[in-house]
């Protein structure tokens, strides 16, 4: 079956833009986590969702932002773009929680210039 | 607070010879932990959890909750076990995964 797939692959986008994030799970997963991925401070928890209800978020500022669609698919928003929010962004899809296997996205790789 | 402890960031052994990668966790509850692994160029993936009770790949983990660590082993390593490894803690109480910060093992021939 197909793997989690995040679109696109690759951003560049400038201070002050916004940009959103695409996430398709594994067919059947509810479950959608987001993180944000950073050499230095490695992989922080952005958000979950499960059917569409964002379960729990990450301590990130107001500018990030996600949903879930009721085919599981998910997008995750950026606001007002800080050089700070370069990093990779992962997605992960679980059956219905991370205590289940996360199976994970290829990431999106985000510069901000 | 919750939080899981890779003390090394590199981890450096020639093949053929133990591997012992460290993490730790503080948890007030039942913890359930997992590590995954990244190979180059690949996506993030499990490797094994502590509640399955078994071995992938010649890796094997046992949860001590006396010391609190949950510590990835494995007798032989081999030149494809090179990768960054993640030990993860899973959070009931907010469906939330919580990472450490990785190992990247190198095994040198």
């Amino acid at each position: 079956k197909a793997g989690v797939t995040q679109t696109p692959r690759y951003l560049i986008k400038t201070r002050g833009q916004q940009v959103t994030l695409s996430c398709s799970p594994i067919s059947g997963h509810r479950s959608v986590s987001w993180y944000q991925q950073t050499p230095g401070q490695g992989l922080q928890f952005l958000f979950e969702y499960f059917s569409e209800t964002q379960r729990n978020k990450g301590n990130f500022p107001g500018r990030f932002s996600g949903r879930q669609f009721s085919n599981s698919r998910s997008e995750m928003n950026v606001s007002t773009l800080e050089l700070g929010d370069s990093a990779l962004y992962l997605c992960a899809s679980s059956l219905t929680t991370g205590r289940t296997e996360a199976f994970f996205g290829q990431g999106t790789r985000l510069t901000v210039v | 607070a919750q939080r899981v402890t890779q003390p090394e960031k590199l981890l450096s052994v020639f093949k053929g010879a133990p591997v012992e990668l460290k993490c730790n966790y503080s948890y007030s509850g039942s913890p359930e932990l997992f590590w995954y692994v990244q190979y180059s160029r690949q996506r993030l993936q499990l490797l094994l959890r502590h509640i399955s009770r078994e071995s992938i790949k010649g890796f094997t983990a046992d949860l001590n909750k006396g010391e609190t660590s949950f510590h990835l082993k494995k007798p032989f390593a081999q030149e494809e076990d090179s990768a960054m490894y993640y030990c993860a803690l899973y959070k009931d109480s907010n469906y939330q995964l919580i990472w450490g910060a990785g190992t990247k093992l190198i095994i040198k021939p």
